[in-house]
């Protein structure tokens, strides 16, 4: 079973641009979350997607917007980038509830 | 989320048996417990999960007492490739409620 697929493993902006990364979750798995982590933040939630409709929303500004698909592939948006957007960002998916989740290798945003 | 602690390194070397402990004093009574892996730069892959005893899949081992207030991840005859950083949590782990705390930084010397 193929595990969950992150696209691009790398990226380099510019500040101000904006970029979208994509997901493609465990085969049935139907949530799919985001997370940014950074040496001096951990691990920071960014928002989950349960069916296709945003279940939960951590605390980034509105810069940061995501949608899910009806096949559960995701993207995350991130608009007007910041130097302090520079962070390796995860995808995880899930089955559902109380099901562990299962993390891509992530994709490594650097702003200059 | 039920607070987990763990040593913050171990070291061991190359076929041995190593076995990380995790207590959980405030686990709750519907709480799994799972462990990940993490190297640098990926991102944590899981190990294992479970309720109660011992589960056993084909990288690990997880020993859950009775009291389920502790539980130790047993690798066995690890390898160089094993040094990473290991982290057990308890509880949900959707969403916002998934909380990576400092982990336990395994060594493994040949």
């Amino acid at each position: 079973k193929a595990g969950v697929t992150q696209t691009p493993r790398y990226l380099i902006k510019t500040r101000g641009q904006q970029v979208t990364l994509s997901c493609s979750p465990i085969s049935g798995h139907r949530s799919v979350s985001w997370y940014q982590q950074t040496p001096g933040q951990g691990l920071q939630f960014l928002f989950e997607y349960f069916s296709e409709t945003q279940r939960n929303k951590g605390n980034f500004p509105g810069r940061f917007s995501g949608r899910q698909f009806s096949n559960s592939r995701s993207e995350m948006n991130v608009s007007t980038l910041e130097l302090g957007d520079s962070a390796l960002y995860l995808c995880a998916s899930r089955m559902d509830r109380n099901q562990p989740q299962h993390f891509g290798d992530g994709t490594r945003l650097s702003i200059l | 989320l039920a607070k987990t602690t763990q040593p913050i390194s171990m070291d061991s070397y190359e076929g041995q048996e190593v076995n990380i402990t995790c207590s959980h004093n405030n686990i709750a009574t519907n709480d799994y417990i799972t462990w990940y892996q993490q190297f640098p730069s990926q991102g944590p892959r899981f190990i294992i999960q479970g309720y109660k005893t011992k589960v056993t899949n084909e990288v690990a081992s997880l020993f859950i007492p009775a009291d389920r207030k502790s539980s130790t991840l047993s690798l066995p005859r690890v390898s160089l490739s094993d040094t990473a950083v290991y982290y057990c949590l308890v509880g949900d782990l959707g969403g916002d409620k998934l909380i990576f705390g400092t982990g336990t930084r395994l060594q493994v010397f040949p």
